[in-house]
């Protein structure tokens, strides 16, 4: 079981992202997979998850408005994007399949990160 | 801000036991289990424990962990060199049906 993301950015303000992160051992579309922002030197924080199966998709209200999740089960992928980046979003970004056990919930594997760095 | 607290450090020498805490409220730590995260320099995150006690299978027993009301801990017996890392506390939140995580605490092996 292992989650690979797609490789570092170096965006400029105002630009447009999308990364990946390609689920592989397992059956990708009937696991919630979630995003964790990691800001420089700082901790982890909840971006949003998605289902694949239907896509259902819950965002951290932080990050409502400010990311699309989706996924393409078909490719087992899901995928973060920004349509508009500031360089306040230069951070690792992580996704993580979330397990779900008889009312417990933790993410595991994680994706190696993503770094995204936005600067003019 | 993050919305479950710990300790920003906590160091150890070899061979120490060392605890971690973890502070919540009832609709997180209360109503919900609480996982561990340990994140090495350089790497992601891994899970250390998760529903409040339960070890995944490679991870040594010299990591425990327990709940109580809002408030969790984790315990580091036999403290080595290469537990030198952050680590994070994070539940399920109910009112934010989401996940919280707290601020992480930086572990350091004297």
């Amino acid at each position: 079981v292992q989650l690979v993301q797609s490789g570092a950015e170096v965006k400029k303000p105002g630009e447009s992202l999308k990364i990946s992160c390609k689920g592989s051992g397992y059956s990708f579309s009937t696991y919630w997979i979630g995003w964790v922002r990691q800001m420089p030197g700082k901790g982890l924080e909840w971006m949003g998850i998605i289902y694949p199966g239907d896509s259902d998709t819950r965002y951290g209200p932080s990050f409502q408005g400010q990311v699309t999740i989706s996924a393409d089960k078909s490719i087992s992928t899901a995928y973060l994007q920004w349509s508009s980046l500031k360089a306040s979003d230069t951070a690792v970004y992580y996704c993580a399949r979330q397990n779900w056990i008889r009312g417990d919930r933790w993410f595991d594997p994680w994706g190696q990160g993503t770094l995204v760095t936005v600067s003019s | 801000q993050s919305v479950l607290t710990q300790p920003p450090s906590a160091s150890g020498t070899p061979g120490q036991r060392v605890t971690i805490s973890c502070s919540g409220i009832s609709s997180n730590i209360g109503s919900n289990s609480v996982n561990w995260y340990q994140q090495l320099p350089g790497t992601a995150p891994k899970v250390l424990i998760y529903g409040n006690n339960q070890r995944p299978s490679g991870v040594p027993d010299r990591f425990s962990a327990s709940k109580s009301g809002t408030s969790a801990s984790l315990a580091i017996s036999g403290l080595q060199s290469e537990d030198e890392a952050d680590y994070y506390c994070a539940a399920w939140d109910d009112s934010l049906n989401g996940p919280v995580f707290g601020g992480g605490t930086k572990l350091t092996v004297l």
